[in-house]
């Protein structure tokens, strides 16, 4: 059983740029959630997705938006990059008909703005 | 405010030696509450969650945690530690809701000594 994926592993981008990351949720999972992890500081939310829609947000900028297809897979986009967006940045998916909140998390993608 | 404290940046243990890892929580709702640990440029594993009932938890990896809700506590404890339990361990709150954002301290850096 696969668990939580995320692509790419590495990227870095230079300031004003926009980037895309990617998840790949764990089987039977339908709930997708991003959380940004700075160095030295635990994750921080970012939204959550659930039937392709938006359905919380953390205290983030509109730089950041998310989308969720249909296989329940989602991406994160920031545009604009900013140096402060380098980060780790965590997927976490559930099964929001389960009932119960645990969250199962990816290996991260670690993203360096120059 | 919602929030979860974890004191403690950096705690050092002999190998074998008994750990407490000390985590304080603040949440309007009743919280549901997790442990994870992350070792270096990983994603983060779930060692043990308490939603509901007996209040002290068993884990994976030989760890326990304790629900004290007049204390606001739940402190991570492991009566024997190993050289390769040493990571990041981070304190969790959330609401029952299954995908909820999750509220994470800052956490603990565990090193372990021969």
């Amino acid at each position: 059983d696969a668990g939580v994926t995320q692509s790419p592993t590495h990227l870095i981008k230079t300031r004003g740029q926009q980037v895309t990351l990617r998840c790949s949720p764990k089987s039977g999972h339908d709930t997708v959630s991003w959380y940004q992890q700075a160095l030295g500081q635990g994750p921080q939310f970012i939204f959550q997705y659930y039937e392709e829609e938006e359905r919380q947000r953390g205290n983030f900028p509109d730089r950041f938006s998310g989308h969720q297809f249909p296989n329940y897979s989602s991406e994160l986009n920031v545009n604009a990059l900013l140096l402060g967006d380098s980060a780790l940045y965590l997927c976490a998916s559930s099964f929001t008909s389960g009932g119960y909140n645990e969250q199962f998390f990816g290996p991260g993608t670690r993203l360096t703005v120059l | 405010a919602q929030s979860v404290t974890q004191p403690d940046i950096h705690i050092t243990v002999s190998e074998g030696a008994s750990l407490e890892l000390r985590c304080n929580y603040s949440y309007g709702a009743t919280p549901y509450l997790f442990w994870y640990v992350q070792s270096p440029g990983q994603g983060l594993q779930l060692l043990l969650k308490y939603f509901s009932g007996d209040t002290l938890v068993q884990g994976i990896k030989g760890f326990e945690a304790e629900f004290k809700r007049s204390q606001s506590s739940f402190n991570l404890r492991k009566p024997s530690v190993h050289w390769s339990d040493a990571a990041e361990y981070f304190c969790a709150v959330g609401a029952r809701q299954a995908g909820t954002a999750l509220i994470f301290g800052k956490g603990t850096t565990l090193s372990v000594s021969s």
